[in-house]
């Protein structure tokens, strides 16, 4: 059974940097075609795409948002952990970890719990 | 950037045929993927590559994409299948959203 559990801070200042990681079991990152990812949603709006990494290390960005995101994988302890840079109260929003497998164009099954993070003024 | 469109909502009778359409530029070419998200609940994929269903995903859904169209179709429509649905492709290697649809079941 696969899992995935995001955390860290939920509430965060305008121009800090907000450090997200998702923990998962269930399956390896180093397997071929797998890959985690990152999407989020601000209360009551739709759903936004951050990141996604792969198990070869490629690495895809939201072309919006490419300049403030980082994301990086800790094979070693089934961890993906995803950066933002320069928060603003904008960015306040539910941040979801997702599973994908496959290539081209992969869908994200399942999804964790989410994580809500509030960008304080 | 591609751009998905759906309608913010679509109200279905008990027991009807509910259809969410998620419209883009020859979204024929592309798999579209479907999301349903229930109040306070993370989204659950529905539909994968345009017209499969995940395990557990009951058969009165399914899915279907042409043109310019993407449908989303939920036969005998339950009180459970209220949600918000969102339609999901890939474009230039990158991941777009639809906006979502609220689906009320009258």
């Amino acid at each position: 059974q696969i899992t995935l559990k995001e955390s860290g801070p939920t509430l965060v200042k305008s121009t800090q940097t907000l450090t997200l990681t998702c923990t998962f079991s269930g399956f390896s990152l180093t397997t071929n075609e797998v890959g985690v990812g990152w999407i989020r949603q601000p209360p009551g709006k739709a759903l936004e795409w951050l990141a996604l990494i792969f198990w070869d290390d490629d690495k895809r960005y939201s072309p919006s948002l490419r300049s403030r995101l980082t994301i990086t994988k800790d094979t070693s302890k089934n961890q993906v952990v995803l950066t933002v840079t320069n928060m603003d109260p904008v960015d306040t929003a539910t941040y979801y970890c997702v599973y994908s497998r496959g290539l081209g164009s992969p869908s994200f099954d399942p999804w964790g719990q989410g994580t809500l993070v509030t960008v304080s003024s | 950037s591609y751009e998905l469109t759906q309608p913010l909502s679509v109200s279905v009778a008990l027991g009807q045929t509910a259809r969410i359409t998620c419209g883009g530029n020859n979204i024929g070419t592309k798999n579209v993927h479907w999301y349903q998200q229930k109040p306070g609940q993370a989204p659950v994929l529905v539909i994968y590559r345009n017209n499969n269903r995940p395990s557990g995903i009951p058969e009165r859904f399914s899915g279907s994409n042409s043109g310019n169209t993407a449908t989303l179709t939920i036969s005998r429509a339950q009180a459970g299948d209220e949600a918000d649905y969102y339609c999901q492709v890939w474009d230039s290697s990158t991941v777009v959203f639809g906006g979502g649809t609220k689906l009320t079941v009258l």
